[in-house]
């Protein structure tokens, strides 16, 4: 059974750096065929999708978050980390990680089959 | 972007009847491999979302039966044959044929 678990402040300030954590186990990250992501859902609002990561170290982005957005991995830790800079009040949400989209996408397997419970992070001066 | 667009917004249903949900996609999902990756997720309240349904009408595990997905190119649906209580939450289509990957703006499914 994959779980996974974001860790990180619950509080960011105005234009500061928001960063989190999602910790992978039951699946190696390092040499797991599914690229690792993050999504976002405003308070009382939609799913946005942020962004995600294979193990190869390839990423994609959401451009509607304009360059803000840098996801790296840690193999060693089993973890991938998500940073946004110059956060606004309008990056106040519950963010999640999930397992992404099956590397290659023909192989059959599910997407977004594995979540974790999300972290709420409130941009606040 | 592919923009997806779900209707209706908000489902009041009586328990036991069926329920539908329509998401339209602004271009074609099939990807160069022929297949379309359009899934549905649902969003209980106060829980992450959860895979119901991936590549149009494939079931993931332990999904129930009454769960169906139909559709192709731009036009899919989501079919709840006879709506149970646990079925409460709110519904998304998402697409993973191109990135970005994205998201209808949601289904919110009530009993009445």
């Amino acid at each position: 059974q994959v779980q996974l678990q974001e860790s990180g402040p619950g509080l960011v300030k105005p234009s500061e750096t928001l960063s989190l954590t999602c910790t992978v186990s039951g699946d190696s990250i390092g040499s797991s065929s599914y690229y690792w992501g993050w999504i976002r859902q405003p308070p009382g609002k939609g799913l946005e999708w942020i962004g995600s990561i294979y193990r190869s170290g390839n990423t994609y982005y959401n451009p509607s978050l304009k360059n803000r957005v840098s996801i790296s991995l840690d193999t060693s830790k089993n973890q991938f980390s998500l940073k946004v800079n110059s956060v606004t009040a309008a990056d106040t949400a519950l963010y999640y990680c999930a397992r992404d989209t099956p590397a290659p996408r023909a192989s059959g397997n599910s997407p977004y089959d594995y979540w974790g419970q999300g972290a709420l992070v409130t941009v606040s001066s | 972007d592919i923009v997806m667009t779900q209707t209706p917004l908000s489902s009041p249903v009586t328990l036991g009847q069926p329920a539908s949900i329509s998401c339209r996609s602004s271009q074609s999902l099939v990807h160069n491999d022929g297949n379309t990756y359009l899934s549905w997720l649902q969003q209980r309240p106060g829980q992450p979302p959860r895979l119901l349904i991936y590549k149009v009408s494939n079931r993931f595990s332990g999904v129930p039966d009454r769960f169906s997905g139909s559709g192709a190119g731009t036009d899919f649906t989501l079919k709840i044959s006879r709506v149970e209580a646990e079925d409460v939450g709110i519904y998304y289509c998402t697409q993973h044929t191109q990135f970005p990957h994205t998201f209808g703006q949601g289904t919110k499914l009530e009993i009445k």
